[in-house]
């Protein structure tokens, strides 16, 4: 079947430390990936996403890369800040399965001053 | 446009109620989808509408809950009989097919339900 694991949480960094989030995945197919962030009280926003092999998707300085070879999309930030504090997920699409989101559990990100 | 609404923001009902969440997608979008969160997870797929037709549910979608989308616009999620089980975060997201076939979903803030 069609999965996606992330590393547990919670991740606690201090400000302006280096952010990686692992995230690997399973499918039958040629997946879409993708990175949502759910901030506090706020509903899920897509950060970024790629669409196929070697692809980087980027915004707001994170960064994840589709390596078809290690199905893996891990995201990176060099430098983190305390509004950075949310819980991030990693997901996949296939766009024969209607676009349909399959999520991993989230990881809890806490950056301190 | 203002994105994806959804109503009630939270829903507390009885055990054995029913109960009714409405979402209200982006005008343009023909895809609308329903999720389900529950505490320290991801959201979990439900169902999803392309326009009016309800082209797939999810085995979590048990013979009570239902989902509407008439007119392939708003869509409306009831859930019979509530459970405590019931109790978690319904999310609802729309998009539009892109030229590469792929769908980017926007989400709602959700319905929280708690079933006591």
């Amino acid at each position: 079947g069609n999965s996606v694991t992330q590393m547990e949480g919670p991740v606690t960094l201090s400000e302006e430390a280096f952010l990686t989030i692992n995230c690997t995945y399973t499918a039958t197919g040629y997946p879409s990936l993708f990175w949502y962030v759910q901030y506090p009280g706020e509903g899920l926003q897509l950060l970024l996403k790629a669409t196929k092999a070697d692809d980087k998707g980027s915004n707001k300085g994170f960064e994840a890369t589709y390596r078809k070879e290690t199905t893996s999309f891990h995201l990176e930030k060099g430098s983190v800040q305390v509004s950075d504090s949310a819980v991030y997920f990693c997901a996949l699409s296939l766009y024969n399965q209607g676009g349909k989101l399959i999520f991993g559990q989230g990881t809890e990100l806490s950056v301190k001053p | 446009d203002t994105g994806v609404s959804q109503d009630p923001r939270h829903k507390i009902t009885k055990r054995g109620q029913n109960v009714t969440f409405r979402c209200d997608p982006i005008s343009e979008h023909n895809r609308l989808y329903w999720y389900r969160q529950t505490l320290g997870q991801g959201p979990e797929f439900l169902t999803y509408f392309q326009n009016e037709a309800q082209l797939e549910k999810s085995r979590l979608l048990s013979d009570r809950f239902s989902a509407e989308r008439p007119k392939g616009s708003f869509s409306t999620l009831e859930i019979q009989r509530t459970e405590q089980g019931d109790s978690a975060m319904y999310l609802c997201a729309s998009g539009m097919v892109g030229p590469d076939m792929n769908t980017e979903a926007f989400f709602g803030q959700g319905t929280r339900l708690t079933v006591v």
